[in-house]
């Protein structure tokens, strides 16, 4: 069963502190890993993605990945206030029979950016 | 560019009616996807469709049936609303759908309540 795994939250953080966000994942074939921030009453929109280990930055965003701990992280430095939504994890596992079955989404971890 | 666009944006039914989400995609996807959003429960994968011609069952299809009319095009039906399909209803696409590239783009949600 494929799972993935978040902190609901809320998680608070001072602005222009970093927050860090944690996944874990069940699925050790899994291939690729996503970060959506999904505003109150919007739709989830893609902020990062990463496929190997290490860390990915783009601008104030960092995600790791560590696939030996099955272990996901999102990373905001300098925090805005604007940055306070649901962070949702994704997970895209290993196919089976080719073609796409969709990603696997975590709960979402809500974060507060108090100013 | 529209990206994906879902109608109704609200929709509100009586148990055992009938309806049909559409959602349509103009950024020549080949895959396309359904999700539900329930509170505490984080993204449900419904139905996908790999590429056109196809549809699969995703992780809570029962009591839902889906229609890939073309490839911009594809469609979800309630055929008997329940108080449990009241939710917020993603409709998404992916450019190929392949394991290490499907980033997904959300429409704007419909919000579905049976009452």
């Amino acid at each position: 069963q494929k799972e993935v795994e978040q902190n609901s939250g809320p998680l608070s953080v001072p602005e222009g502190a970093i927050a860090s966000l944690n996944c874990t994942y069940s699925d050790r074939g899994s291939q690729s890993f996503f970060w959506y921030r999904q505003y109150s009453g919007k739709s989830p929109e893609l902020i990062m993605f990463i496929y190997s280990n290490g860390d990915k930055e783009d601008g104030r965003f960092t995600a790791q990945l560590n696939k030996a701990s099955q272990y996901v992280s999102l990373l905001i430095r300098d925090s805005q206030p604007s940055d306070s939504a649901t962070y949702l994890c994704a997970v895209n596992p290993p196919l089976l029979g080719g073609g796409a079955d969709g990603l696997t989404f975590g709960k979402g971890t809500h974060l507060i950016i108090q100013p | 560019n529209a990206g994906v666009t879902q109608t109704p944006k609200f929709q509100v039914l009586k148990t055992g009616q009938s309806m049909t989400l559409q959602c349509a995609q103009d950024m020549n996807h080949n895959s396309m996807y359904w999700y539900r959003q329930d509170p505490g429960m984080g993204l449900r994968l419904i139905y996908y469709s790999a590429s056109e011609g196809t549809t699969d069952k995703g992780e809570v299809p029962n009591g839902y049936n889906v229609s890939r009319l073309n490839k911009r095009e594809f469609s979800l039906r309630l055929e008997s609303a329940a108080p449990s399909q009241t939710s917020v209803y993603f409709c998404a696409s992916s450019e190929f759908g392949r394991v290490s590239d499907e980033k997904l783009f959300f429409g704007s949600g419909t919000q579905l309540s049976v009452l």
